[in-house]
């Protein structure tokens, strides 16, 4: 079956504009979590969303926004961009307990200059 | 709060021997699940292996083993008969049922040398 897409796979956006992610998860998966990957923070937890609902929330400043649709798919949007949300953006999909693990999309990657 | 250990930014391994990451972790909770990751250099993550902490036996899948000890909150793996495609990052992931969220380490980079 067709693995977790996310695109678009790189991005160049200027500060202040806003950008959208987007992220089809695993055929069956109702869970679609999304994490930031940077070199001096590691994975950092973004959100969760199930059945549409956002389910969990990490730390991250309001700019960061989320949503998820009826077909599961999901899109993360960041507006009035930083340089320090330059980044490897990473979706993962799930069963909707997580307790078997995620499957990862390629990512996103995010310059912004 | 969780917390998720890896005190070895980095290891190398000859081809075909045996290596041991570690992963520490911390917390409280005790119905929890931990996992190993292994990210390329191309980048996709991949789930390597997945314990359940209220079993006793350590999982094992293939080449890769871990080591659980729960009352130490230590969750090591072991890579044996190493390979080239087994460069790559590696992170210890904790995850408490019903928290949505897993927590990962910082990541080990392991490179296999022939």
């Amino acid at each position: 079956k067709a693995g977790v897409t996310q695109t678009p796979r790189y991005l160049i956006k200027t500060r202040g504009q806003q950008v959208t992610l987007s992220c089809s998860p695993i055929s069956g998966h109702r869970s679609v979590s999304w994490y930031q990957q940077t070199p001096g923070q590691g994975l950092q937890f973004l959100f969760e969303y199930f059945s549409e609902t956002q389910r969990n929330k990490g730390n991250f400043p309001g700019r960061f926004s989320g949503r998820q649709f009826s077909n599961s798919r999901s899109e993360m949007n960041v507006s009035t961009l930083e340089l320090g949300d330059s980044a490897l953006y990473l979706c993962a999909s799930s069963l909707s307990g997580q307790s078997y693990g995620y499957t990862f999309g390629s990512g996103t990657r995010l310059t912004v200059v | 709060a969780q917390t998720v250990t890896q005190s070895q930014p980095e290891m190398s391994v000859q081809e075909a021997e045996t290596v041991t990451l570690s992963c520490t972790y911390d917390t409280s909770e005790n119905n929890y699940y931990l996992f190993w990751y292994k990210q390329p250099p191309s980048r996709q993550m991949i789930l390597v292996i997945r314990q359940e902490a209220y079993k006793q036996q350590n999982a094992t899948e293939n080449r890769f083993s871990v080591n659980f000890q729960k009352a130490a909150k230590s969750f090591s793996l072991k890579i044996s008969d190493s390979q080239l495609g087994d460069t790559a990052m590696y992170f210890c992931a904790f995850l408490v049922t019903n928290a949505g969220k897993s927590t990962f380490g910082d990541g080990t980079t392991l490179t296999v040398k022939p």
